[in-house]
């Protein structure tokens, strides 16, 4: 069946520019997850949601970070006036409540010139 | 923040040798998870062990957890090739997986 999928895959944007990225879950998973990822580094959590709730934000680095989720489907990760040191792989999760196991998006590379 | 922290930070070996990579943590979880990373597939699930189990199986691969070391080990047995990748432990604690900054994995041929 179909996985987690995310979009674009690649952004380049200038520094001070809006971007989104849109993360589509497994369908029925009810819990999605963000987080990002520095070159050679491990996964930063940056916000969890349980339907379209946001029970945990204390992840997103800079109130420049913001994240909706609509329907208990797909959710938007959108950086305003974006910095350099934003770029970083964007990563995308989604799992239901009886699994703890994490299905992740293919990401998107972000790059903030 | 990272609890995980993953050791050796990489690690080359020969095909149809063995890997071992260690993962430490620091609070109490409910269960530890492996993934693996490349550039074809993406992040991947590879085996959870929960708090109370000490040791499972999944083909090759052999994960043990000690709860009173706060430490877990994934061996690849017979490596392959395509077994080349970044490695990484999360723990469950709650919802939330907390990462380690992973072991690049290399195996020559």
């Amino acid at each position: 069946g179909a996985g987690v999928s995310q979009s674009p895959s690649n952004k380049v944007t200038e520094k001070g520019k809006d971007v989104e990225l849109r993360c589509d879950p497994i369908s029925g998973h009810t819990a999605l997850y963000w987080y990002r990822q520095s070159l050679g580094q491990g996964l930063e959590f940056l916000i969890y949601f349980q339907g379209n709730s946001a029970p945990d934000k204390s992840g997103l680095p800079s109130d420049r970070f913001s994240a909706e989720r609509t329907g208990g489907s797909v959710s938007t990760l959108t950086i305003q006036r974006t910095q350099q040191e934003d770029s970083a792989v964007y990563l995308c999760a989604s799992n239901t409540l009886a699994s703890n196991e994490q299905f992740f998006g293919p990401g998107t590379r972000l790059t903030v010139l | 923040s990272q609890q995980g922290e993953e050791d050796p930070q990489a690690l080359s070996i020969q095909e149809g040798e063995n890997a071992t990579m260690n993962c430490s943590y620091k609070t109490s979880i409910n269960n530890l998870q492996w993934y693996r990373q490349n550039s074809g597939r993406g992040l991947v699930h590879l085996i959870l062990i929960r708090s109370n189990e000490r040791e499972k199986h999944s083909g090759r691969l052999r994960v043990t957890l000690d709860t009173s070391k706060k430490s877990s080990s994934l061996l690849i047995t017979a490596s392959r090739a395509a077994d080349t990748a970044s490695y990484f432990c999360a723990t469950d604690s709650n919802y939330q997986l907390i990462w380690g900054a992973g072991t690049k994995l290399i195996i020559k041929p």
